[in-house]
Protein backbone atom coordinates (compact mmCIF):
# COMPACT_ATOMS: atom_id res chain seq x y z
CA UNK A 1 0.00 0.00 0.00
CA UNK A 2 1.99 2.52 -1.11
CA UNK A 3 -0.20 6.05 0.25
CA UNK A 4 0.45 9.00 -1.50
CA UNK A 5 3.11 9.02 -4.54
CA UNK A 6 4.68 12.14 -5.57
CA UNK A 7 7.00 12.08 -8.96
CA UNK A 8 9.66 12.79 -9.53
CA UNK A 9 11.29 13.70 -6.21
CA UNK A 10 14.01 15.78 -7.14
CA UNK A 11 14.09 18.50 -10.12
CA UNK A 12 16.07 21.31 -11.61
CA UNK A 13 15.02 23.43 -13.98
CA UNK A 14 16.26 26.90 -16.28
CA UNK A 15 14.10 29.43 -16.17
CA UNK A 16 11.14 29.68 -18.16
CA UNK A 17 10.61 25.59 -18.75
CA UNK A 18 8.05 23.71 -17.69
CA UNK A 19 7.16 20.71 -16.25
CA UNK A 20 4.70 18.63 -14.74
CA UNK A 21 4.58 16.87 -10.79
CA UNK A 22 2.56 14.06 -10.62
CA UNK A 23 0.49 13.11 -7.30
CA UNK A 24 -0.74 9.70 -7.10
CA UNK A 25 -3.06 7.73 -4.18
CA UNK A 26 -4.30 4.44 -3.68
CA UNK A 27 -6.59 5.33 -1.01
CA UNK A 28 -9.49 6.05 -3.04
CA UNK A 29 -9.89 9.73 -1.29
CA UNK A 30 -11.85 12.38 -2.96
CA UNK A 31 -9.57 15.73 -1.54
CA UNK A 32 -6.76 16.20 -3.06
CA UNK A 33 -3.91 19.42 -2.54
CA UNK A 34 -0.81 20.56 -3.27
CA UNK A 35 0.79 22.72 -1.19
CA UNK A 36 4.32 24.54 -1.33
CA UNK A 37 7.10 24.59 1.68
CA UNK A 38 9.21 27.86 1.01
CA UNK A 39 12.72 27.15 3.77
CA UNK A 40 11.54 28.20 7.21
CA UNK A 41 8.03 28.58 6.35
CA UNK A 42 4.74 26.30 6.39
CA UNK A 43 2.48 25.05 3.71
CA UNK A 44 0.79 27.25 1.52
CA UNK A 45 -2.20 25.66 -0.10
CA UNK A 46 -1.57 26.11 -4.15
CA UNK A 47 -4.67 24.08 -5.78
CA UNK A 48 -6.58 21.65 -4.76
CA UNK A 49 -9.40 19.07 -5.36
CA UNK A 50 -12.60 17.65 -4.35
CA UNK A 51 -13.26 14.72 -6.83
CA UNK A 52 -12.28 13.64 -10.38
CA UNK A 53 -12.87 16.74 -12.83
CA UNK A 54 -13.10 19.70 -10.36
CA UNK A 55 -10.13 21.82 -9.47
CA UNK A 56 -9.86 24.93 -7.20
CA UNK A 57 -7.39 27.93 -6.33
CA UNK A 58 -5.99 27.62 -3.13
CA UNK A 59 -3.84 30.70 -1.38
CA UNK A 60 -0.82 31.15 -3.78
CA UNK A 61 -2.20 29.82 -7.18
CA UNK A 62 -0.23 31.92 -9.40
CA UNK A 63 2.29 30.30 -12.30
CA UNK A 64 0.51 26.93 -11.76
CA UNK A 65 -2.19 24.85 -13.25
CA UNK A 66 -3.95 21.74 -12.48
CA UNK A 67 -5.92 18.56 -13.51
CA UNK A 68 -7.65 16.07 -12.19
CA UNK A 69 -8.78 13.50 -15.00
CA UNK A 70 -8.69 10.45 -12.74
CA UNK A 71 -9.92 10.42 -8.95
CA UNK A 72 -6.55 9.01 -8.48
CA UNK A 73 -4.16 11.26 -9.51
CA UNK A 74 -3.73 15.21 -9.34
CA UNK A 75 -1.02 16.74 -11.59
CA UNK A 76 0.44 20.20 -10.93
CA UNK A 77 1.85 22.20 -14.05
CA UNK A 78 4.47 25.31 -14.04
CA UNK A 79 4.31 26.12 -17.77
CA UNK A 80 7.09 28.58 -17.83
CA UNK A 81 9.38 27.91 -14.75
CA UNK A 82 10.51 31.37 -12.28
CA UNK A 83 13.24 31.16 -9.58
CA UNK A 84 10.19 32.02 -7.15
CA UNK A 85 9.06 28.30 -7.51
CA UNK A 86 12.19 26.93 -6.15
CA UNK A 87 10.45 25.28 -3.15
CA UNK A 88 9.33 21.79 -1.82
CA UNK A 89 6.10 20.55 -3.10
CA UNK A 90 3.52 18.47 -1.03
CA UNK A 91 0.65 16.84 -2.28
CA UNK A 92 -1.89 15.51 0.35
CA UNK A 93 -5.47 13.57 0.13
CA UNK A 94 -8.46 13.31 2.48
CA UNK A 95 -11.43 11.51 2.68
CA UNK A 96 -14.62 13.58 3.06
CA UNK A 97 -14.37 15.91 5.56
CA UNK A 98 -15.55 14.69 8.92
CA UNK A 99 -16.24 10.66 7.54
CA UNK A 100 -14.49 8.58 8.90
CA UNK A 101 -11.91 10.93 9.96
CA UNK A 102 -11.01 13.87 7.53
CA UNK A 103 -7.44 13.22 7.94
CA UNK A 104 -4.62 14.89 5.77
CA UNK A 105 -2.04 12.24 4.42
CA UNK A 106 0.95 13.58 2.79
CA UNK A 107 3.25 12.59 0.09
CA UNK A 108 7.39 13.16 0.76
CA UNK A 109 7.63 15.66 -1.14
CA UNK A 110 9.39 16.92 -4.61
CA UNK A 111 11.81 19.49 -4.15
CA UNK A 112 12.10 21.90 -7.48
CA UNK A 113 15.49 23.88 -8.46
CA UNK A 114 14.45 26.60 -10.65
CA UNK A 115 17.75 28.25 -11.92
CA UNK B 1 -9.51 34.20 5.76
CA UNK B 2 -9.12 31.75 8.59
CA UNK B 3 -5.62 32.71 10.24
CA UNK B 4 -3.52 30.39 11.85
CA UNK B 5 -1.28 31.35 14.46
CA UNK B 6 1.72 29.02 16.29
CA UNK B 7 3.42 29.58 19.32
CA UNK B 8 6.22 29.96 20.38
CA UNK B 9 7.67 30.01 16.98
CA UNK B 10 10.94 28.59 18.16
CA UNK B 11 12.00 26.32 21.45
CA UNK B 12 14.89 24.41 22.90
CA UNK B 13 14.65 21.99 25.50
CA UNK B 14 17.23 19.79 27.13
CA UNK B 15 16.08 16.21 27.21
CA UNK B 16 13.46 14.98 29.46
CA UNK B 17 11.72 18.48 29.68
CA UNK B 18 7.95 18.95 29.16
CA UNK B 19 6.41 21.52 27.02
CA UNK B 20 3.78 23.20 25.04
CA UNK B 21 2.65 24.23 22.24
CA UNK B 22 -0.28 26.26 20.68
CA UNK B 23 -2.38 26.93 17.66
CA UNK B 24 -4.92 30.23 18.00
CA UNK B 25 -7.41 30.38 14.83
CA UNK B 26 -9.41 33.35 13.74
CA UNK B 27 -12.64 31.19 12.95
CA UNK B 28 -14.81 28.15 13.43
CA UNK B 29 -12.99 25.12 12.09
CA UNK B 30 -14.04 21.91 10.58
CA UNK B 31 -11.06 19.94 11.71
CA UNK B 32 -7.81 20.36 13.43
CA UNK B 33 -4.71 18.55 13.03
CA UNK B 34 -1.25 18.46 14.51
CA UNK B 35 1.90 17.17 12.29
CA UNK B 36 5.48 16.76 12.70
CA UNK B 37 7.77 17.44 10.34
CA UNK B 38 11.30 15.67 11.16
CA UNK B 39 14.55 16.91 9.63
CA UNK B 40 14.12 14.79 6.70
CA UNK B 41 11.07 16.66 5.52
CA UNK B 42 8.80 14.24 5.67
CA UNK B 43 5.12 15.13 7.65
CA UNK B 44 3.88 12.46 9.94
CA UNK B 45 0.20 12.80 11.52
CA UNK B 46 -0.10 13.28 15.36
CA UNK B 47 -3.63 14.04 15.78
CA UNK B 48 -6.62 14.91 14.45
CA UNK B 49 -8.72 16.63 17.03
CA UNK B 50 -11.27 18.94 15.77
CA UNK B 51 -12.29 18.79 19.65
CA UNK B 52 -11.40 17.44 22.74
CA UNK B 53 -8.50 15.52 24.18
CA UNK B 54 -6.22 12.90 23.16
CA UNK B 55 -3.10 11.10 23.63
CA UNK B 56 -0.50 9.12 22.22
CA UNK B 57 2.27 7.90 24.56
CA UNK B 58 4.13 10.72 25.72
CA UNK B 59 2.34 13.01 23.37
CA UNK B 60 -1.14 14.72 23.82
CA UNK B 61 -3.26 17.42 22.51
CA UNK B 62 -6.69 18.98 23.21
CA UNK B 63 -8.54 21.61 21.51
CA UNK B 64 -10.97 24.05 22.54
CA UNK B 65 -13.43 24.88 19.61
CA UNK B 66 -15.42 27.61 21.63
CA UNK B 67 -12.23 29.12 22.18
CA UNK B 68 -10.65 28.38 19.40
CA UNK B 69 -7.42 27.32 20.10
CA UNK B 70 -5.72 24.08 20.14
CA UNK B 71 -2.38 23.10 22.43
CA UNK B 72 -0.33 19.95 21.76
CA UNK B 73 1.72 18.82 25.32
CA UNK B 74 5.58 16.84 24.64
CA UNK B 75 6.07 15.31 27.92
CA UNK B 76 9.39 13.76 28.99
CA UNK B 77 11.23 15.31 25.23
CA UNK B 78 13.73 13.14 23.37
CA UNK B 79 16.27 14.13 20.69
CA UNK B 80 13.81 12.44 17.89
CA UNK B 81 11.40 14.96 18.97
CA UNK B 82 12.93 17.54 17.40
CA UNK B 83 11.49 19.16 14.16
CA UNK B 84 9.01 21.25 13.21
CA UNK B 85 5.39 20.83 14.54
CA UNK B 86 2.81 22.44 12.73
CA UNK B 87 -1.14 23.00 13.35
CA UNK B 88 -3.39 22.93 10.37
CA UNK B 89 -7.07 24.10 10.11
CA UNK B 90 -9.88 23.17 7.50
CA UNK B 91 -12.42 25.84 8.11
CA UNK B 92 -14.88 25.00 5.30
CA UNK B 93 -14.67 25.43 1.37
CA UNK B 94 -12.59 21.94 1.80
CA UNK B 95 -9.01 24.11 2.20
CA UNK B 96 -6.88 22.86 4.91
CA UNK B 97 -4.58 25.74 6.11
CA UNK B 98 -1.24 25.74 7.88
CA UNK B 99 0.49 27.91 10.52
CA UNK B 100 3.65 29.04 10.60
CA UNK B 101 4.83 25.93 12.87
CA UNK B 102 6.72 25.42 16.05
CA UNK B 103 10.60 24.88 15.55
CA UNK B 104 11.80 22.35 18.48
CA UNK B 105 15.38 21.60 19.10
CA UNK B 106 15.82 18.84 21.68
CA UNK B 107 19.06 18.68 23.25
CA UNK B 108 21.09 15.47 24.75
Amino acid sequence: NAGVTQTPKFRVLKTGQSMTLLCAQDMNHEYMYWYRQDPGMGLRLIHYSVGEGTTAKGEVPDGYNVSRLKKQNFLLGLESAAPSQTSVYFCATRELAGFPHGELFFGEGSRLTVL
Amino acid sequence: GIQVEQSPPDLILQEGANSTLRCNFSDSVNNLQWFHQNPWGQLINLFYIPSGTKQNGRLSATTVATERYSLLYISSSQTTDSGVYFCAVEAGGFKTIFGAGTRLFVKA
